[in-house]
């Protein structure tokens, strides 16, 4: 069964407007929560962790045990966000697999 | 640091044939883990090392296997190559088994 839920493979976006990528997991316990960005022609990189509670480029991510959901905001896109973003929690330390990533939402930025 | 360095970046193959891809962890990390990157499937966890152990693995045919050696660094390989395994074959190290992973840039592996 899917883990990790990415429900939008595309995403467009008006710069200006907000962006809210959204990431639910079905997992017991805690996991760390990660998201990760692919910018174009450029590596695989973290962009933030829950843990940390910090904006990274205007980003934030809200952990909602209650819902499950670990979800990407950013009040007011800018055309430089256009990119590849996976959610991944470490579920490392329950005895599987590394991080385990979503699908992956493409996120467009309309001039 | 250097970062996360994966040989070759680009590598064409035919069905039936065997690859190896090799990774270099940043200095230090001792985990390296690989995944598969397809446009459909998005990431998928192929195998974790750790102090040159295979921590985990994940849910692919016995074709895919890997090593790490005593310098951390790591190799994949795949036999009996089939079209299907055409992916970008990512590399990233972290320095525990937990937390934040480093990325290569990837093996394109293109199966004709």
């Amino acid at each position: 069964a899917q883990r990790v839920t990415q429900p939008e493979k595309l995403l467009s976006v008006f710069k200006g407007a907000p962006v809210e990528l959204k990431c639910n997991y079905s997992y017991s316990g805690s996991p760390e929560l990660f998201w990760y960005v692919q910018y174009s022609r450029q590596r695989l990189q973290l962009l933030l962790r829950h843990i940390s509670r910090e904006s990274i480029k205007g980003f934030t991510a809200d952990l909602n045990k209650g819902e499950t959901s670990f979800h990407l905001k950013k009040p007011f896109a800018q055309e430089e966000d256009s990119a590849m973003y996976y959610c991944a929690p470490d579920i490392s330390n329950f005895g599987n697999e590394k991080l385990t990533f979503g699908t992956g939402t493409r996120l467009t930025i309309i001039p | 640091k250097a970062g996360v360095t994966q040989t070759p970046r680009y590598l064409i193959k035919t069905r039936g044939q065997q690859v190896t891809l090799s990774c270099s962890p940043i200095s230090g990390h001792r985990s390296v883990s690989w995944y598969q990157q397809t446009p459909g499937q998005g990431l998928q966890f192929l195998f974790e090392y750790f102090s040159e152990t295979q921590r985990n693995k994940g849910n692919f045919p016995g074709r895919f296997s890997g090593r790490q050696f005593s310098n951390s660094r790591s190799e994949m390989n795949v036999s009996t190559l089939e079209l299907g395994d055409s992916a970008l074959y990512l590399c990233a190290s972290s320095p525990k088994t937990s937390g934040e992973l480093f990325f290569g840039e990837g093996s394109r592996l293109t199966v004709l």
